[in-house]
């Protein structure tokens, strides 16, 4: 089975704090994605990756940045955290279209709250 | 910008009916998922339909793609308390490339 953690449950920091939020997968999948949930707005994307060391924005990247180093880690960066950024934060993985279809594995999310 | 409506948003009904949740959009996909989502956790994949007129089932559940693959449906028979979360359909579209759409969910409470 896909299995997709994340590196926190809960998180509680003070605005302007840089955060790192940290997402692993080990199905050795290339595609890498970071979402943000909030009630009323469902998933939203924020950044994509396909690749190490590639990156794509979403449809929500403002004060965000991402990094993927390793195939398997791919990292979502509160450059400076505010209080709108408080929500659950979903790390996904996917192998590529043709293998998959596009399916996505998702961890456990993240809940953040910035005070 | 190629949207998936679900709905209802909201459904909450009594053990052992039946309901159905619609997924529906003006753009054809080349695959469509439906994901559960319990509280607190992230979304499970539940199936993958791909063909056009497609049905999958998955003990109650039944899916079904539409034949144009512009819509889906999620039918759950007898529900149960277990079958309460929230249900996201989500579509695979060339222009989306290996990003999914997704709907905004039906979030389903079944009460005994």
């Amino acid at each position: 089975d896909v299995k997709v953690t994340q590196s926190s449950r809960y998180l509680v920091k003070r605005t302007g704090e840089k955060v790192f939020l940290e997402c692993v997968q080990d199905m050795d999948h290339e595609n890498m994605f970071w979402y943000r949930q909030d009630p009323g707005l469902g998933l939203r994307l924020i950044y994509f990756s396909y690749d190490v060391k590639m990156k794509e924005k979403g449809d929500i990247p403002e004060g965000y940045s991402v990094s993927r180093e390793k195939k398997e880690r791919f990292s979502l960066i509160l450059e400076s955290a505010s209080t709108n950024q408080t929500s659950m934060y979903l790390c996904a993985s996917s192998q590529d279209f043709f293998s998959s279809y596009n399916e996505q594995f998702f961890g456990p999310g993240t809940r953040l709250t910035v005070l | 910008t190629q949207l998936l409506e679900q709905s209802p948003q909201f459904l909450s009904i009594q053990e052992g009916e039946n309901l159905t949740v619609y997924c529906n959009s003006s753009s054809v996909f080349s695959s469509l998922q439906w994901y559960r989502q319990e509280p607190g956790e992230g979304p499970v994949l539940l199936v993958t339909v791909v063909t056009g007129g497609e049905v999958k089932k998955l003990k109650r559940l039944t899916f079904q793609f539409g034949d144009a693959r512009k819509d889906s449906s999620l039918h759950i028979t007898a529900a149960q308390p277990g079958d309460t979360g929230l249900y996201l359909c989500a579509g695979a579209h060339r222009d989306a490339g290996t990003a999914l759409i997704f709907g905004k969910g039906t979030t389903l409470s079944v009460s005994s």
